[in-house]
Order: structure tokens, then sequence, then C-alpha cells
């Protein structure tokens, strides 16, 4: 059973470009999250997803980023007109449906996104 | 709201001898706890969770962590440190209701071992 696979690995990408970042969750899983780690912190919840719905987005930065999570295909984190904050690892984590209490949740290794 | 708030940036401790990273919550209602490992440049791995079971919570790699309600402490242990488990340690809490997976970070304990 494939984990959470997260492509690509890492992400060169001069400022004012755009960064797509794609998190297949673990089969069986019909539930996505993102979290994003600046360097020498810890992860920070981003937007959390059901295939086809934004569920909860609380932490997503107001401007430029947006998640989608379609009925076919990975959910991608688009990041238009990246700036230097925006280089960090970002995680992608699944769980299964909602019903478990204390859903564990599964992360991918994660893309370290650099701008330069 | 939940918070976590892990005690210490750094730790050092010398193979062999007990690993305790502290970690105090945070919540309006019974919490989820978990801990996870982070390598360099890798992702997060489960080591153990908390879910109002047992208390004393036994994971991977002889990991264990004990929940204290009057402490509202959930520390990580291990009895004798091993080089390999050097790494980044992330204490965490769900946010909200039990069914989702909005976790709540401390900011991480780094666990240097040293021959």
């Amino acid at each position: 059973n494939a984990g959470v696979m997260q492509n690509p690995r890492h992400l060169v990408r001069r400022r004012g470009q755009e960064a797509r970042l794609r998190c297949s969750p673990m089969k069986g899983h019909s539930h996505v999250y993102w979290y994003r780690q600046l360097p020498e912190e810890g992860l920070k919840f981003m937007v959390y997803l059901q295939k086809e719905n934004i569920i909860d987005e609380s932490g997503m930065p107001k401007e430029r980023f947006s998640a989608e999570f379609p009925k076919e295909g990975p959910s991608i984190l688009r990041i238009q007109q990246v700036v230097r904050g925006d280089s960090a690892a970002y995680f992608c984590a699944s769980s299964p449906r909602v019903g478990e209490t204390g859903n564990t949740i599964y992360f991918g290794e994660g893309s370290w996104l650099t701008v330069v | 709201a939940q918070s976590v708030t892990q005690l210490g940036s750094h730790v050092s401790v010398s193979e062999g001898a007990l690993v305790l990273l502290r970690c105090n919550y945070s919540s309006s209602v019974p919490p989820y706890l978990f801990w996870y490992v982070q390598y360099p440049n890798q992702g997060l791995q489960l080591l153990l969770k908390y879910t109002s079971a047992a208390t004393l919570v036994k994971g991977i790699n002889g990991f264990e962590a004990e929940f204290k309600k009057s402490e509202t402490s959930f520390h990580l242990t291990k009895p004798s440190a091993h080089m390999s488990d050097a790494a980044e340690y992330f204490c965490a809490v769900i946010g909200g209701s039990g069914n989702t997976g909005k976790l709540i970070f401390g900011q991480g304990t780094t666990l240097q071992v040293k021959p």
C-alpha cells in the first residue's frame, strides 16, 4: 500500500513564477491536508480538503495560494507569483473517512520549494 | 482553542541515556495527542498517539508517552537513546473536533545523541 505521494520533492522557482505541488493520498483516503513548514519552525496547517470540496482553509494566506482536490487526480496546492518568503517545505497528509475518532493522518515526504 | 508547547528546542543526551522530551497542551475538550518524528529532509512519521484509552501509550522504536491530565502534559520518553534517534520531534494536538486532521503542532525539539 503506497503512502502519501508528493511531487516534486524539490522545486526551484524565480520570484513571480507559479509553483504547483501535487499530492496523491494513500489508497482509500478521501481527506487531504496541506501543511507548511518554514525554516526553523514547526508545521502550520493550511487547508483541509475532501474530493471537490474545501472544508477548512483557515490557514491559507489570503492571496496567491489556492488548493483543490478534484474528483479525479491528485490534490494540488498552487502558489501564484511566488516570493522569497514562500520558500518552505510543504507537506501533504491524508486520512481515512470521517467517523474514526482520533484519526491518524499520514504524511508525505514533502515538497521543498525554493524561491530565488 | 487547542495549543501545544514543547519545552526545550534542543535536547542533547548521551547514547544509552534516558530521553525525555516535554510537551504541554491546552485544550477545551478531551485532547487527541500525537508525537511525530522527522528525520532531515523527510516527512513526519507517527511515533504514537493518545486517544483517551490507556494513559501510558507505547509507540514505535521504544518510545512511550504518558498522558497526565492534572499536569496537561504528554511527555515523550525512551529509556536508552540510540544514535539513530537523532531527529526532530513534534508534539501535536487535534485542533477542533476529533474527526479532523487539523493538527496543531508544537515548535519541535531537536534531539542530539552523543556517542
